[in-house]
């Protein structure tokens, strides 16, 4: 079964410049998830989607972040315009809705570099 | 609010040995759910093991084991067996009741030494 995809693995951008990040869950994962890791921490949860609906964007900066997934699959992380301080790596995560434990499969995160 | 502490910045282990990896919460919820994440250099977080709160037995997988203290509020991981291949950051993170999101602690190095 293939894991979570995510693209790019790296991206270099200056100051105020935009940047996208795309992501691909587990077949039959209805909930996404989008995190930040900065140096040093422990990831922290920007947006929850079940399906393609929004479930909890409360941590996430809505000045400059957006995300969104269409048709309840892939999702896209938007930063724009970005700041030095948004250097990090950007993890996508999915799950099964509901049951279980509610483990979440990670990608292999997106590191991005605000110069 | 829900806080997970991981009070190891750094651990150096023995190859070969066992090592054990501190974890404590807080949480009121009777229910939750208790997650540990291994991170390689690569950065992807690869789940280990998961305990509920009202599971009785302490989780086990492979050579990772869970020590759930529930009254003393710990759970702890502990890899047996150390391999080269353990040295990565490791998170502890909870699941609250009613919720699938994660709340992390800061995590701990792993150094496995041959």
């Amino acid at each position: 079964e293939a894991g979570v995809a995510q693209s790019p693995r790296y991206k270099i951008i200056e100051k105020r410049q935009s940047v996208a990040f795309w992501c691909n869950p587990i077949s039959g994962h209805a909930t996404l998830y989008w995190y930040q890791q900065i140096l040093g921490q422990g990831p922290k949860l920007l947006i929850q989607f079940q399906n393609n609906g929004v479930v909890d964007d409360s941590q996430l900066p809505k000045d400059r972040f957006s995300a969104e997934r269409l048709k309840g699959v892939d999702s896209t992380l938007k930063i724009q315009p970005a700041k030095l301080e948004d250097s990090a790596v950007y993890l996508c995560a999915s799950s099964l809705a509901s049951g279980g434990t509610g483990t979440q499969y990670f990608g292999p995160g997106t590191r991005l570099l605000v110069l | 609010a829900q806080k997970i502490t991981q009070t190891q910045p750094g651990m150096f282990v023995q190859e070969k040995e066992a090592v054990t990896l501190d974890c404590t919460y807080d949480t009121s919820d009777p229910s939750y759910g208790l997650f540990w994440y291994k991170q390689p250099s690569s950065g992807e977080m690869i789940f280990l093991i998961y305990q509920g709160s009202y599971d009785q037995q302490n989780a086990t997988e492979g050579r990772y084991s869970l020590n759930f203290q529930k009254a003393r509020k710990s759970a702890n991981l502990v890899i047996s067996a150390s391999q080269l291949g353990d040295s990565a950051m490791y998170f502890c993170a909870m699941r609250w009741a009613g919720s699938y999101q994660l709340t992390f602690g800061k995590g701990t190095k792993l150094s496995v030494i041959p």
